[in-house]
């Protein structure tokens, strides 16, 4: 995909590891997001960024901290994880967050594997 | 409360029947609703939007979807399904909440289509 692409695709750390996803859009877009995507239950809204200012912390745990540079990038700072973290985490991005319909546009995820 | 439900976790259909994927909703004011679909190991690819006018809305891939208002109702539809269609379906409605709009998701829909 060339219109959100996020990176890397698959990522295996250990409980005391610190690492970073990466997300970047390429759709000239003014909002971004995170989602969490566990099997067999709802995608949970992580984090919302509209103009590089973060609107929305659904209740994560800090373990969870999240960056926006820019419009473009999104990043996921990740440290000391549990394994019940292990998921598909998906960015999206849209124009706007208050814009009449909202439609999404999804990178292809990282799948993320906590041991 | 504002929410989707996808009352299936599957669906199977023969090639070149007729298949639905159903989804209601529950939320205040005129209903903005998406459907989604995802691939293996690929994000959520948008199919189709309602906002307002005609209640049968047709999207990518030759599906469509009918809103039914006094029901709640989105289904989605195909009148000929292909095997290519196997994948996991998402509805999912506008929500206003903290200043902005954001998407709520349905728990997705597993759709099989056998040859």
């Amino acid at each position: 995909e060339t219109g959100v692409t996020q990176t890397p695709r698959h990522l295996v750390m250990g409980m005391t590891n610190k690492k970073s996803l990466k997300c970047e859009q390429h759709l000239g877009h003014n909002a971004m997001y995170w989602y969490k995507q566990s099997a067999k239950k709802p995608l949970e809204l992580m984090f919302v960024y509209s103009l590089e200012e973060r609107v929305e912390n659904n209740s994560v745990p800090s373990r969870f901290s999240p960056e926006c540079p820019n419009s473009s990038h999104l990043f996921l700072h990740l440290h000391t994880l549990q394994p019940e973290d292990s998921a598909l985490y998906l960015c999206a991005s849209s124009q706007g967050v208050g814009t009449s319909y909202n439609e999404q546009f999804f990178g292809p995820g990282t799948r993320l594997t906590v041991l | 409360a504002q929410s989707v439900a996808q009352p299936e976790d599957q669906v199977n259909v023969a090639e070149g029947n007729p298949l639905t994927v159903k989804c209601t909703y529950s939320v205040s004011g005129n209903p903005y609703l998406f459907w989604y679909v995802q691939y293996p190991n690929r994000g959520l690819q948008f199919l189709l939007k309602y906002i307002t006018g005609d209640n049968l809305v047709k999207g990518s891939y030759g599906f469509e979807a009918e809103f039914n208002k006094s029901q709640t109702s989105f289904h989605l539809k195909k009148p000929s399904a292909l095997v290519s269609d196997s994948a996991l379906y998402f509805c999912a409605v506008r929500a206003f909440s903290g200043g902005y709009n954001k998407l709520i998701f349905g728990a997705g829909t597993r759709l099989a289509v056998h040859p």
